[in-house]
């Protein structure tokens, strides 16, 4: 099973309202990161939150995180067209043997005009 | 894409051929990985570098064979694939090759094996 799982798997929301995908994990955690991939493209970064941040904002994200429940939610305010993506979340896992950047299934959000 | 992009873009390859995919960072990165992207399946992770020498093999098939010349240079070579290797291949640098830091993502090569 995944370290990270996103929740839900696709998301349909009209232009302008807001959109919150959940990410649960099952090994404690240094940090959490949230990554964005337009279809067929490459993963772009969009914020990182540490295990003793509880809350992180850049734009119109937010990113909370709470580590007794093992989990974060990002949160798109007034979505635009130009938000349709899958949306990743990716910890940090001690996995055989070595530290690495796990990342889950993805969000497949869209966002309608 | 910003700041990695990686060649082709697009492959087509049979069986028997032999190709290779190309990335290239501008980042001053010192760690570069490459990932394979399946449908419905999570990224996973196939090899990492770090400073040019190979820190990580996640029980990749022989069949694909990395290298790295330098710091700015990795390279997937690929030989006698099967279909289930086709897949969009990422590359992706950081800082370094550790989880704390942010990954830098190229656009991918969509590769399929007929």
């Amino acid at each position: 099973s995944q370290q990270g799982e996103e929740d839900p798997q696709a998301l349909s929301i009209q232009e302008g309202e807001n959109a919150t995908m959940n990410c649960s994990y099952k090994t404690s955690i240094n940090n959490l990161q949230w990554y964005r991939q337009n279809s067929g493209r490459g993963l772009v970064h969009l914020i990182l939150i540490r295990s003793n941040e509880r809350e992180k904002h850049s734009g119109r994200l937010r990113v909370t995180l709470d580590t007794s429940k093992k989990s974060s939610s990002l949160l798109i305010t007034a979505s635009r067209a130009a938000d349709t993506a899958s949306y990743f979340c990716a910890t940090d896992a001690w996995v055989d043997s070595s530290y690495k950047l796990i990342f889950g299934s993805g969000t497949r959000l869209l966002v309608r005009p | 894409e910003t700041g990695v992009t990686q060649t082709p873009r697009h492959l087509v390859m049979g069986m028997t051929n032999k190709k290779s995919l190309k990335c290239e960072q501008h980042l001053g990165h010192n760690a570069m990985y490459w990932y394979k992207q399946s449908a419905k399946k999570p990224l996973e992770l196939m090899f990492v570098y770090s400073l040019e020498e190979r820190v990580e093999n996640n029980s990749v098939p022989s069949r694909f064979s990395p290298e790295c010349p330098n710091s700015s240079h990795l390279f997937l070579h690929l030989h006698t694939l099967q279909p289930e290797d086709s897949a969009l291949y990422l590359c992706a640098s950081s800082q370094l090759p550790l989880a704390i830091h942010e990954q830098y993502f190229g656009p991918g090569t969509r590769l399929t094996v007929t």
